[in-house]
């Protein structure tokens, strides 16, 4: 079963607050990336991991960081949760980072108070 | 400024009409596109993927063309169905065949009505 799991799916916090979000793939898929979805805007990629431990910054990482110490899990961590991070948070993985086709989660609503 | 848009934002069909949807992008360079579609609440699922020029795709009632020089794909949806309902987004890639970079559109929100 193909699937990318996103727990939670819905998350409200306070400024400040730290917030884990984690996401998992059964498909022992290569690549993971963690991207947001704002209003009206096309999804901002955060972060891209190759594999474990083989992280790269996309093209918004300021006040995220990830943790990926198995194939199939990639974690993203905010440590002092920011009101302009409220936002839809996806996860996506796929076999290679070439050439295949983005398997998505359902998202992960945050909101930061 | 974005190097994807989409057009229309929004659109509204009754069942069974057939619409199109526009992609315009200034991606460079631009080594493939795909559509997505996105129910509410939900994630992305990929429709189809576009390489070459002038490419042409079908997947179902969803087809789609790709013109890399005037850099503008379309996805058209024929003979509409209720469960068409969700926003379809535009995706260019443009390092080579890497997926971590990819531009993604806004998307166009379609709304089958009865």
């Amino acid at each position: 079963d193909m699937k990318v799991t996103q727990m939670p799916r819905y998350l409200i916090k306070r400024m400040g607050e730290n917030v884990l979000l984690e996401c998992g793939q059964d498909m022992s898929h290569e690549t993971m990336y963690w991207y947001r979805q704002d209003p009206g805007l096309g999804l901002q990629l955060i972060y891209i991991s190759y594999d474990v431990d083989s992280n790269s910054e996309g093209d918004i990482p300021k006040g995220y960081r990830v943790s990926r110490k198995k194939r199939e899990h990639f974690s993203l961590i905010l440590d002092s949760a920011k009101t302009n991070q409220t936002s839809v948070y996806f996860c996506a993985s796929s076999l290679y980072s070439s050439g295949n086709t983005l398997y998505f989660g359902e998202g992960s609503r945050l909101i930061v108070v | 400024k974005t190097q994807v848009e989409q057009s229309p934002q929004s659109l509204v069909v009754r069942q069974g009409e057939n619409c199109v949807l526009q992609c315009n992008y200034s991606v460079t360079p631009d080594n493939h596109l795909r559509w997505f579609k996105q129910d509410t609440g939900k994630g992305l699922v990929s429709l189809t993927v576009l390489v070459h020029e002038n490419d042409k795709t079908s997947n179902g009632r969803y087809s789609a063309t790709l013109d890399k020089d005037a850099k503008h794909s379309t996805l058209h949806i024929t003979a509409t169905l209720l469960d068409d309902t969700a926003t379809y987004i535009c995706v260019v890639g443009n390092r080579g065949s890497a997926l971590g970079r990819l531009h993604f559109g806004a998307g166009t929100q379609l709304i089958v009505i009865p």
